[in-house]
């Protein structure tokens, strides 16, 4: 079975500090990875998406970055924090165009524990 | 994506069932109906999913609207558990790549 993992799962971190979050996922292959923001109280934000490996898609201007250095890792980073960036940080993966065997699936996403940061 | 709109809020008792509306009334005849969930502190959670028909699974059911325009997540006997943010999105069949986009969702509150 598939299992994704983030770590740290919570992190305080001063302003103009760098930042480097991990996830990976066990179980499968060729994945596509997403990191999402959740500020507090708010909805999902979709930060960047990868389809595969080096291939990043930016969704929203912002001084964070991500990279995928291998097929199943993907990271974000920051060189330095702002006030702004705390939140929750969950990373999610799905298969696409399809699950062998499964003619209906549409890109189901199954997402990690998350990391809370607190940018101070 | 097609946009949904669903209530801010709803209130259960433990033990009764929970009918978690959403109205989508631009809804493609190619869009499928995804149900997410957000347990507090916790990342999102796959509910069901289905296109035209009515669809049963483990955790819920999905109710269609023969026009498609709404539909209804369906928990049957609501737990403290399913207190959560429950999030209705739809998705393209068969598009290519497609990004799942969040709206607010509907928090819903089970009391004991």
């Amino acid at each position: 079975s598939q299992t994704i993992h983030q770590w740290p799962a919570t992190l305080v971190q001063p302003v103009g500090s760098p930042l480097s979050l991990e996830c990976t996922v066990e179980g499968t292959s060729n994945p596509n990875l997403y990191w999402y923001r959740q500020a507090a109280g708010r909805g999902l934000q979709l930060l960047f998406y990868s389809v595969g490996i080096g291939q990043i898609s930016s969704e929203v201007p912002q001084n964070l970055s991500a990279s995928r250095p291998q097929d199943r890792q993907f990271i974000l980073s920051s060189k330095k924090l702002l006030l702004s960036d705390s939140g929750f940080y969950l990373c999610a993966w799905s298969l696409w165009p399809r699950l062998a065997g499964d003619p209906s699936s549409t890109d189901t996403q199954y997402f990690g524990p998350g990391t809370r940061l607190t940018v101070l | 994506d097609a946009k949904t709109t669903q209530p801010n809020s709803m209130e259960s008792n433990e033990e009764e069932p929970v009918h978690l509306p959403c109205n989508h009334s631009t809804i493609s005849g190619t869009d499928y109906i995804h149900w997410y969930r957000q347990l507090p502190s916790q990342g999102p959670e796959y509910v069901i999913h289905g296109l035209t028909s009515n669809v049963n699974n483990r955790m819920a059911s999905l109710a269609i609207a023969e026009d498609r325009k709404s539909s209804t997540l369906i928990l049957h006997r609501a737990t403290l558990r399913d207190a959560a943010v429950y999030y209705c999105i739809l998705r393209e069949k068969d598009t290519g790549f497609q990004k799942l986009v969040f709206g607010t969702g509907t928090r819903l509150l089970v009391s004991p």
